[in-house]
Formats: structure tokens, C-alpha cells, sequence
């Protein structure tokens, strides 16, 4: 079985562009994430969907970042408009909910320059 | 503050010691994980203790939630354990909401 896969595995963006990030969780998995992941800040939820409803918007990261799960095998990321502090790993991960196991996928680096 | 603390921040072995690796929380995990995370890789799930001690391969891990913290001790390591280990604790009781600490960078040299 595929796991998560993320594309781009790079993405390099200019301040102020809009950048778009994909990710195709694990075939049946209900439960949907993202993360960002900085050297200083570890990782920080941005997103959680359940059955491919929002439940979580990142409170924070509200007002640039959007995520959407139009079905449940992709999920976008959106970061509108890019600030050089974005730059970061971004991680998407899935499982089939509560307490089972959160499968990630490889991320994107995102450098804002 | 942080709300999950990780230490030592770094570590460096020589192959076949062993690592303990700390994690202390600062509010009620109802459940607990442990991640590895390879350089330049994504992170695995290694195994979830919510509480007692629980033993996969070369990895036992104790969790003693009174106190609010746990321990992940490799046992004999190998170089190919070099990398990051992450904790991670869900405050939610939903299952979902992982908080994660900065985590323990593990290098075994050969």
C-alpha cells in the first residue's frame, strides 16, 4: 500500500506569491493533518480533517493558510501570500482516526525568499 | 511554556551504548507517542505508552503519568538510529490533537 505522498518535495516561492501544497493520504484513512515543522518551533498543527470535514483550522495560521480536502484522497494547502517566516517543512499526515497510528508523509520545504 | 520538554537536546554515541531519552509534559496526556524521524526523512511512529512500560525491538519506553513524564531507552544502538526522536502527548482525549516537543537529536557513531 501507498503511504502519504506529498509533492512538491521542494518548493521555492518569492515573498508575497501563492504557493499550493498536496498531499494523498493513506487509501482509507479518515483522519487528515498538517503540520509545520521548524528547528525553533518543533511541529505546529495547521489543519485537521475528519472524513473531510474541517475540524481544526490552525487558530494562528488562520488568516494565510488554507487547507482543503475536496475528496478524501487529496488535500491542498494553500499559502496565500507568502512570507519569508513561512519557510519551514510542511508535513501531512493521515490514520484512520482516534487513537490509531499517524502515518506522515516525506513534507515539502518551503523556502520563502 | 512549552508544553512538552524534551532532553538531552542532543546525543552523541558510540555504537552499541545505549540512549535514555526524556520527555516531561506540563498537563494530562491521555495518550503519549514516540516518533523517529530519519535525517532529511519523515517521522514513523515507533509506539505509543500512555502509561507503564512497553517494549518493541531495541526500544523500551516508561511512562509514568503521575509524574508526567517518559522515557524511551535504546538498547545497544546502531548507526542507523542516528537521527530525531520526537514526543508527542494528545491533551484532547479525542485522539487527534498531538502536541510535540522539539525532540532529542541522536547521533551513533560507528
Amino acid at each position: 500500500d501507498a503511504g502519504v505522498t506529498q509533492t512538491p518535495r521542494h518548493e521555492v516561492a518569492e515573498k508575497g506569491q501563492t504557493i499550493i501544497l498536496k498531499c494523498e493520504p493513506v487509501s482509507g484513512h479518515n483522519d487528515l493533518f498538517w503540520y509545520r515543522q521548524t528547528k525553533i518551533q518543533g511541529l505546529e498543527l495547521l489543519s485537521y480533517f475528519r472524513s473531510k470535514s474541517l475540524m481544526e483550522d490552525g487558530g494562528a495560521f488562520k488568516d494565510r493558510f488554507k487547507a482543503e480536502m475536496l475528496n478524501s484522497s487529496f488535500s491542498t494547502l494553500k499559502i496565500q501570500p507568502t512570507e519569508p517566516k513561512d519557510s519551514a517543512v510542511y508535513l501531512c499526515a493521515s490514520s484512520l482516526g482516534g487513537k490509531n497510528t499517524l502515518y506522515f508523509g516525506a513534507g515539502t520545504r518551503l523556502s520563502v525568499l | 511554556g512549552q508544553q512538552v520538554q524534551q532532553s538531552p537536546a542532543s546525543l552523541v554515541l558510540q555504537e552499541g551504548e545505549n540512549a535514555e531519552l526524556q520527555c516531561n509534559f506540563s498537563s494530562t496526556a491521555t495518550q503519549l507517542q514516540w516518533f523517529y524521524q530519519s535525517p532529511g526523512g519523515s517521522l514513523v511512529s515507533l509506539l505509543s505508552n500512555p502509561s507503564g512500560t512497553k517494549h518493541t525491538g531495541r526500544l523500551t519506553s516508561t511512562t509514568v503519568t503521575k509524574e508526567r513524564r517518559s522515557s524511551l531507552h535504546i538498547s545497544s544502538s546502531q548507526t542507523t538510529d542516528s537521527g530525531t526522536y520526537l514526543c508527542a502527548i494528545d491533551r484532547s482525549n479525542m485522539g487527534y490533537k498531538l502536541t510535540f516537543g522539539t525532540g532529542t537529536s541522536l547521533l551513533v557513531d560507528p
